[in-house]
C-alpha cells in the first residue's frame, strides 16, 4: 500500500512571499499520479496541481508550481507571491495507475495561513 | 450543472441509530466514492464504485455500507452509528480517461456529529 506523508502541520508567510509545502510518499508503482488539493474554511475540496510520474517536466498552474523528485518520493508545492485567499489546508494526494478506479490516498494536511 | 451534491449537509444522531447519505452527480461519470475526513487526517477512502451495480472496500470500510443502483447516486449507509463515525463525510466522481486519470470532483461534504 502507498502512504503520503506532510511534515508540516502548519506554515504562517507573509503576503506575496513565497512558500513551499512538502510532501513525500511511498510505493512500489512506476507509474502514478500526484495532487494537490485546496481545502478553504468553506470545506470544499479545490483541485490545485496534478503531476504525472512518467513525464518529467514539473507542472506548473499560474503562481502554482511543483517540483517532483521520483527518486527521492518527494512532491512539493510551491506558490508564488501569496495572497489572503492562499490561506487554506492543502493536502498531497497519490493515484494509482488504474485511471482512479481506486481512488485517491492522501496526507494528513499542511495548514497554510497567509499573514497581511 | 449542480456537479457533486450531497444530502444532508448536517446531521446529528444517536449511538445505535441508523441513517443514509446521498450523493448525486450529473457529469456522468463512471467512478463513485466515498471519504471521510477526520481533525487532523487527511481525507480516507471508505467504500467506491466503478460503475452501476458494483462496489468496492477502502481503506477505512467498517461498520459502512454502500449502493450504486443508478450511474448517478451513490448512497452510504450507517446501519448502528458509533460516536467513531463522527466526521465529515466527502462524497466524489471522476471519469477514466485513455492515458491517465481525470480529475475527482468533490461534493462539499456532510458533517455528521455520533453522540
Amino acid at each position: 500500500a502507498q502512504t503520503v506523508t506532510q511534515s508540516q502541520p502548519e506554515m504562517s508567510v507573509q503576503e506575496a512571499e513565497t512558500v513551499t509545502l512538502s510532501c513525500t510518499y511511498d510505493t512500489s508503482e512506476s507509474n502514478y499520479y500526484l495532487f494537490w488539493y485546496k481545502q478553504p474554511p468553506s470545506r470544499q475540496m479545490i483541485l490545485v496541481i496534478r503531476q504525472e510520474a512518467y513525464k518529467q517536466q514539473n507542472a506548473t498552474e499560474n503562481r502554482f508550481s511543483v517540483n517532483f523528485q521520483k527518486a527521492a518520493k518527494s512532491f512539493s508545492l510551491k506558490i508564488s507571491d501569496s495572497q489572503l485567499g492562499d490561506t487554506a489546508m492543502y493536502f498531497c494526494a497519490f493515484m494509482k495507475p488504474r485511471g482512479g478506479a481506486d481512488g485517491l490516498t492522501f496526507g494528513k494536511g499542511t495548514h497554510l495561513i497567509i499573514q497581511p | 450543472n449542480a456537479g457533486v451534491t450531497q444530502t444532508p449537509k448536517f446531521r446529528v444522531l444517536k449511538t445505535g441509530q441508523s441513517m443514509t447519505l446521498l450523493c448525486a452527480q450529473d457529469m456522468n461519470h463512471e467512478y463513485m466514492y466515498w471519504y471521510r475526513q477526520d481533525p487532523g487526517m487527511g481525507l480516507r477512502l471508505i467504500h467506491y464504485s466503478v460503475g452501476e451495480g458494483t462496489t468496492a472496500k477502502g481503506e477505512v470500510p467498517d461498520g459502512y455500507n454502500v449502493s450504486r443502483l443508478k450511474k448517478q447516486n451513490f448512497l452510504l449507509g450507517l446501519e448502528s452509528a458509533a460516536p467513531s463515525q463522527t466526521s465529515v463525510y466527502f462524497c466524489a466522481s471522476s471519469s477514466p480517461l485513455a492515458g491517465g486519470p481525470d480529475e475527482q470532483f468533490f461534493g462539499p461534504g456532510t458533517r455528521l456529529t455520533v453522540l
